[in-house]
This record gives C-alpha cells, structure tokens and sequence, in this order.
C-alpha cells in the first residue's frame, strides 16, 4: 500500500526552537509539498519541491525553509518556532505535471509552540 | 494564488438526507479539479478528479460534476450517513500545483 508518511502525529515544541518536520513516501514520486491547515483558512502552501535538491516557495513562506536531499524526504524546518506556528502541517506527493492522480497526503503532524 | 470558494461552509444534515457543495474556481489555466474527503485524524483522501468541462463522475452515493467554462464544481452526496461526516475539499490544478479552498464541513447527524 503506497504512502506518505510524516514522523510524528503530535509535537510539542518551545519558542525559539528549531523543529524539523520529517516526510518520506515510497512511490517514487518527483513532487512533494508542505501545507498547513488552519481553522477558516484551508490548505495553504509553505514550499514544495519538483525535485531532489530543487524547491519552491509557495505561498506563505516565512519562517520556514526545506530540505530534499533524497528524492523520498522531504523536510520542513522551523528555524526558530514561534506561537503563530502553531498548526497541523500536511505532507504530500504527486507525479508531475501532466498526470493528473492528484495528491497522496501524510496523516499530518499537530504542532503546538508554547 | 487562485482564488476558491466552496459553499457552504458547514453543513450538518440528517441520516437519509441529501446534500450537495459548491466550488467555485478561475476559468482561465485550469487544468483538472480534485475532491478530496477528510476525516479527523485520517489522511485526506481522494475522491474524484475531472479535467473536460461536463465531466461527472460517480462513486457509490457521491458524485460531482464540472463546468470549466463557468469555473465551478458541484459535489452531491446522495441519503448521506453518519460515516459520511467529514470536511470536503476541492482543489484545481494548474500545473503541479493545486490550490486548495477552505472546505466544506459536513456533519450528519443520525
């Protein structure tokens, strides 16, 4: 059974931290994202990668980077944890353009920042 | 960053009841819309995804349909049941990324 898998479910973490958030999948796909889902606000994109060592930003950037150095891990860093940041974060992955199978998403990690 | 809208918000309906949701979505560089179902603490998952103007697409009591020219999707959801309680989302793509609306909450109460 293909999947994304997201390290932890629950995190708990102090401001100013440095928190990194870890997703692996098996399909050998060339897309990967970062989302966060907040109450009223829907999915909104953090970075996404089309390919190993390569990323994106997307729409909401700030206070975070990302790391690809194996095409199945794709990582989010919080360079320094803040309240605001305290959200359920969502991995995903696709095939690339062209084929359109949509997303297979991660069961999300709920992270709070006290 | 597309604009999606998806109506209504929340919905909490009756076992038996039939519902539907809206999405509605630019027009222009569209490529193919996603459904996707999520349930707490699970994964979302997909349901559908169309990409001609007029596509309907059907799996068990939930089906959707799609209008490219006028940018809008509808999702219907035939005697909905209590294991049908989860948040809707609709996604267009316009390459390799999707955009994402808010989500309809659906709550059926038995």
């Amino acid at each position: 059974d293909v999947k994304v898998t997201q390290s932890s479910r629950y995190l708990v973490k102090r401001t100013g931290e440095k928190v990194f958030l870890e997703c692996v999948q098996d399909m050998d796909h060339e897309n990967m994202f970062w989302y966060r889902q907040d109450p009223g606000l829907g999915l909104r994109l953090i970075y996404f990668s089309y390919d190993v060592k390569m990323k994106e930003k997307g729409d909401i950037p700030e206070g975070y980077s990302v790391s690809r150095e194996k095409k199945e891990r794709f990582s989010l860093i919080l360079e320094s944890a803040s309240t605001n940041q305290t959200s359920m974060y969502l991995c995903a992955s696709s095939l690339p353009q062209g084929v359109p199978y949509g997303y297979t998403f991660g069961s999300g990690t709920r992270l709070t920042v006290v | 960053i597309l604009n999606v809208e998806q109506s209504p918000q929340s919905l909490h309906v009756q076992e038996g009841d039939s519902t539907n949701f809206t999405c509605s979505f630019p027009s222009s560089n569209f490529y193919a819309l996603h459904w996707y179902r999520w349930e707490t603490a699970k994964s979302p998952e997909a349901l559908f995804v169309m990409t001609l103007n007029g596509d309907e697409k059907k799996k068990g009591r939930i089906s959707a349909t799609l209008n490219t020219k006028e940018g809008y999707s509808y999702l219907y959801i035939k005697g909905s049941q209590p294991e049908d309680s989860a948040t809707y989302l609709c996604a267009p793509n316009t390459g390799n990324q999707f955009y994402f609306g808010t989500g309809t909450s659906l709550t059926v109460i038995p």
